[in-house]
């Protein structure tokens, strides 16, 4: 089945500090990644997009992710927290051939301690 | 802020009634799909519209339904309410073979 897992609920970090929030993928084919944050009473914004070019991607706002497809990992980083990261992130997933559709990860909630 | 925009922000409906939501897709986009999003949960696909018709739908029953105007804009129609439908629901833009999805900011529907 092709499923989007994001392994963390809940992650808290310092101000300053690094940031990593967790996602691996299933799909029988080669997807297309991506990672969205919401901040409250806001849509969705796209941070980052991974279309099978480079497996290090970059993003807005300092984060980046990379593409590991023996991991089948795809997880977000930034190397400094700041207070204004803190939202919720979603990985998402178009992971298959031509889909129409996205499937959405469960989130993880960022918290940013001052 | 991407463009799309979505009426009414918040609604508040009785079961077994029905309701309508809207949708202006970003400018010149002809793709629109609607999302749920349960509290705690991530969006689920409901459905995609692309020039009118209906290009795909998720796990959701007939009592959902949509429509898509010459304009791109969308309206997501739900019967018979259930306590379960409280959710955002969020609309999204696209430009039919591209990725990005540009999402408004989502109706809070309550169920009473």
């Amino acid at each position: 089945a092709q499923s989007v897992t994001q392994l963390d609920s809940h992650v808290s970090v310092s101000e300053g500090t690094p940031v990593l929030l967790r996602c691996n993928y299933s799909s029988s084919y080669s997807p297309s990644l991506f990672w969205y944050v919401q901040h409250p009473n806001k849509g969705l914004q796209l941070l980052l997009k991974y279309t099978s070019a480079a497996t290090l991607v970059k993003g807005i706002n300092g984060f980046e992710a990379e593409f590991k497809k023996s991991e089948t990992s795809f997880h977000l980083t930034k190397p400094s927290a700041h207070m204004s990261d803190a939202a919720e992130y979603f990985c998402v997933g178009s992971l298959t051939s031509g889909t129409y559709k996205y499937i959405f990860g469960t989130g993880t909630r960022l918290k940013v301690l001052a | 802020e991407t463009g799309v925009t979505q009426s009414p922000t918040h609604l508040i409906k009785t079961r077994g009634q029905q309701v309508t939501l809207r949708c202006s897709s970003q400018s010149g986009h002809n793709t629109v799909s609607w999302y749920q999003q349960a509290l705690g949960q991530g969006p689920q696909f409901i459905f995609q519209y692309y020039r009118e018709e209906e290009n795909g739908r998720g796990n959701f029953p007939p009592r959902f339904s949509g429509l898509q105007f010459p304009n791109y804009s969308s309206e997501l129609n739900v019967n018979a309410l259930e306590l379960d439908d409280s959710a955002l629901y969020l609309c999204a833009s696209s430009l039919a073979g591209y990725e990005k999805l540009f999402f408004g900011s989502g109706t809070q529907l309550s169920v009473l």
